[in-house]
């Protein structure tokens, strides 16, 4: 049974540009949640997506975005990146109703 | 804003010690509660949920204090392997959302 994955596990990009991540929740979980974790941080949560739709959100800005697919997985979009947006991108699935969240491996961004 | 405030630590203690960890958290209607274990490098992992009953899991003992706004995490026989950053992490419920709000996280490390 695999777990929630996550692509890619390192990205370096430059200001300005945008990025894509990815994630595959738990087999079985339809709900996914992203959040960002800044170095000495702990997780920040930037959204949730149910049933392809985003269902709550961080307080983070408008440059960040989702999706949701109908298999469950998602992407998190970062456009216009900022130096500060270097942190590690978290995301969590869960089945809907359930509170025990479980993390994929990350992926590391640093911006340049 | 939702807050959950941890002391960031680190604690430096021998193996076999007994190391307790306390937390705190703002908002009076959060839903449930959870320690999470964050390796170097890694994603967090759920330690345990924390009950107002008390719950113990082997050498670890979580509390929680709904009238204090207060956790805590009592860990016992300290061994190498439990040296990693420990995340107090509050669940919130809301428009059908599952929000987790973690703190800081504090950083233990435990010596030969």
């Amino acid at each position: 049974d695999a777990g929630v994955t996550q692509s890619p596990t390192h990205l370096i990009k430059t200001r300005g540009q945008q990025v894509t991540l990815r994630c595959s929740p738990k087999s079985g979980h339809d709900t996914v949640s992203w959040y960002q974790q800044a170095l000495g941080q702990g997780p920040q949560f930037i959204f949730q997506y149910y049933e392809e739709e985003e269902r709550q959100r961080g307080n983070f800005p408008d440059r960040f975005s989702g999706h949701q697919f109908p298999n469950y997985s998602s992407e998190l979009n970062v456009n216009a990146l900022l130096l500060g947006d270097s942190a590690l991108y978290l995301c969590a699935s869960t089945l809907s109703g359930g509170e025990t969240q479980y993390f994929g491996p990350g992926t590391r961004l640093l911006v340049l | 804003r939702k807050e959950v405030e941890q002391d960031p630590g680190p604690f430096n203690v021998p193996e076999g010690a007994t190391v307790a960890f306390n937390c705190t958290y703002s908002n009076s209607a959060s839903q449930s509660f959870f320690w999470y274990r964050q390796d170097c490098r890694k994603e967090p992992k759920l330690l345990m949920s924390v009950y107002s009953s008390g719950n113990e899991d082997g050498r670890f003992t979580a509390q929680l204090n709904r009238a204090s706004q207060y956790i805590s995490l009592l860990i016992r026989d300290s061994k190498l392997s439990d040296s990693a950053t420990y995340l107090c992490v509050v669940l919130d419920v809301g428009a059908g959302s599952y929000q987790l709000t973690f703190g800081k996280g504090t950083k233990l490390s435990v010596i030969p």
